[in-house]
């Protein structure tokens, strides 16, 4: 079965440090990648998605995650993290089926100005 | 922006009573979606549902589990039973289609069940 690993559960960072995000998936064949984040108190909303091409994915405020086939990971980055970003973050594969994600454990992110 | 919305956004019952989770998915999404997220661990897909049928279901999703589509905007998931271990945050989603896009999540109902 496909699963999904983040390898850190709590980040905690100062406000323009770097930030990368580690997720490993267990799947080789075609995948679909996804991250998602949960501000405090909101839902969960897509950061960006990889289906296919060039795998330096670029998202939303300033993230971006790249695609290791070779080493079957999808890890998030963002150069310099404001207050604003601390969040949970969770990385999801599509299922072969394409019917339903498979998330990862999550990782919160804490960010001090 | 179109959002889907979650009531209640936390429901307290006691063991071994019937709860009813409603969504409301965004109106123009076919697809329709509930997974789980007990404290501490990952989010768990549940069910997916399309058409009035379901099309895929997790282990998690037995007979204790149904959803439904009562109308043209509610999408629901009740529990039959309640048990301690059903305890988590229940999420609905929808999406426009199937496969690689987007699925649109809720904020989520927090089920307690004592």
């Amino acid at each position: 079965a496909q699963s999904v690993s983040q390898h850190n559960h709590h980040v905690i960072l100062s406000e323009a440090a770097s930030l990368e995000l580690g997720c490993n998936y267990s799947y080789g064949g075609t995948v679909n990648l996804f991250w998602y984040v949960q501000y405090p108190g909101q839902h969960l909303q897509l950061l960006l998605k990889y289906f296919s091409g060039d795998p330096l994915v670029k998202g939303i405020k300033g993230f971006e995650a790249e695609f290791i086939k070779s080493k079957f990971s999808f890890n998030l980055r963002k150069p310099s993290v404001q207050w604003s970003d601390t969040a949970e973050y969770f990385c999801a594969v599509m299922n072969q089926a394409g019917t339903a994600l498979i998330f990862g454990k999550g990782t919160t992110l804490s960010v001090s100005s | 922006e179109p959002e889907v919305t979650q009531t209640p956004s936390h429901q307290v019952t006691q063991m071994g009573q019937e709860v009813i989770l409603r969504c409301v998915p965004i109106s123009n999404h076919l697809y329709f979606y509930w997974y789980r997220q007990i404290l501490g661990q990952k989010v768990e897909f549940l069910v997916s549902f399309y058409n009035n049928e379901i099309s895929e279901k997790s282990e998690i999703f037995d007979d204790q589990f149904s959803v439904e589509r009562p109308d043209g905007s509610n999408f629901t998931l009740k529990i039959r039973s309640t048990k301690l271990e059903d305890s988590a945050m229940y999420f609905c989603a929808s999406s426009e289609r199937e496969g690689y896009y987007e699925q649109y999540f809720g904020p989520g109902t927090r089920l307690t069940v004592t």
